[in-house]
């Protein structure tokens, strides 16, 4: 079935950097955009950042802006994201999930995938 | 950045009876295109958010026809007519309109 898998998360120190993958499978990767959300232990959801269909367009929020780098290879079928200057409040269940779109932005985010943890602690 | 506020955080419900939370915005939601852009997930215990109402009052493919979404600008609603007990989660509503996207608190629906 149609499904997004997301994968590379662990445990880092403080200060380290880590690479998220998405991938996608079952559908036509290229023609959706793809969002990264995060949600920290016990806490609600946080979208982080957004990457067009092309790949031309990025996004992020405020939290990681600057840190975090969000790429995708259509021919992989694969969404990344490169998060350095982790900290311990960067520590969180992280989400991809694919996003549904009219005039190129998304208006939903339709298939999620179960999720990668990611721990950052000394 | 927009802000989203629900309420209530917390709903008891008893299977059967109705439900209703309120998601309000700190800015209009409408786009250009006449579209709002406000989406419903539920995020069931231990599993990963589904989109359940996209474009403030459309059903996701697979929702059954209790949930119901409503609104326009800055004011929207999530509605459940008869609540079962596959409903129990924390819901959240989500504007896509500009980056940062955005969501709500989440509102925990318990039985």
């Amino acid at each position: 079935q149609v499904q997004v898998v997301e994968s590379g998360g662990g445990l880092v120190k403080p200060g380290g950097s880590l690479r998220l993958s998405c991938a996608a499978s079952r559908f036509t990767f290229s023609d959706y955009c793809t969002s990264w959300i995060r949600q920290a232990p016990g806490k609600g959801l946080e979208w982080l950042s957004y990457i067009s269909s092309s790949g031309t367009s990025m996004y992020y929020g405020d939290s990681v802006k600057g840190r975090f780098t969000i790429s995708r290879d259509n021919a992989e079928n694969s969404v990344y994201l490169q998060m350095n200057s982790l900290s311990v409040e960067d520590t969180a269940v992280y989400y991809c999930a694919r996003g549904v779109m009219i005039a190129g932005s998304p208006y939903a985010f339709d298939v999620w995938g179960h999720g990668t943890m990611v721990i950052v602690s000394s | 950045d927009i802000v989203m506020t629900q309420s209530p955080l917390s709903l008891p419900v008893t299977p059967g009876e109705p439900a209703s939370i309120s998601c309000r915005s700190s800015q209009s939601l409408l786009h250009s295109n006449e579209y709002n852009y406000l989406d419903w997930y539920l995020q069931k215990p231990g599993q990963s958010p589904q989109l359940l109402i996209y474009l403030v009052s459309n059903r996701a493919s697979g929702v059954p026809d209790r949930f119901s979404g409503s609104g326009s600008g800055t004011d929207f609603t999530l509605n459940i007519s008869r609540v079962e007990a596959e409903d129990v989660g924390i819901y959240y509503c989500m504007q896509v309109l500009q980056t940062p996207f955005t969501f709500g608190q989440g509102t925990n629906l318990e039985i």
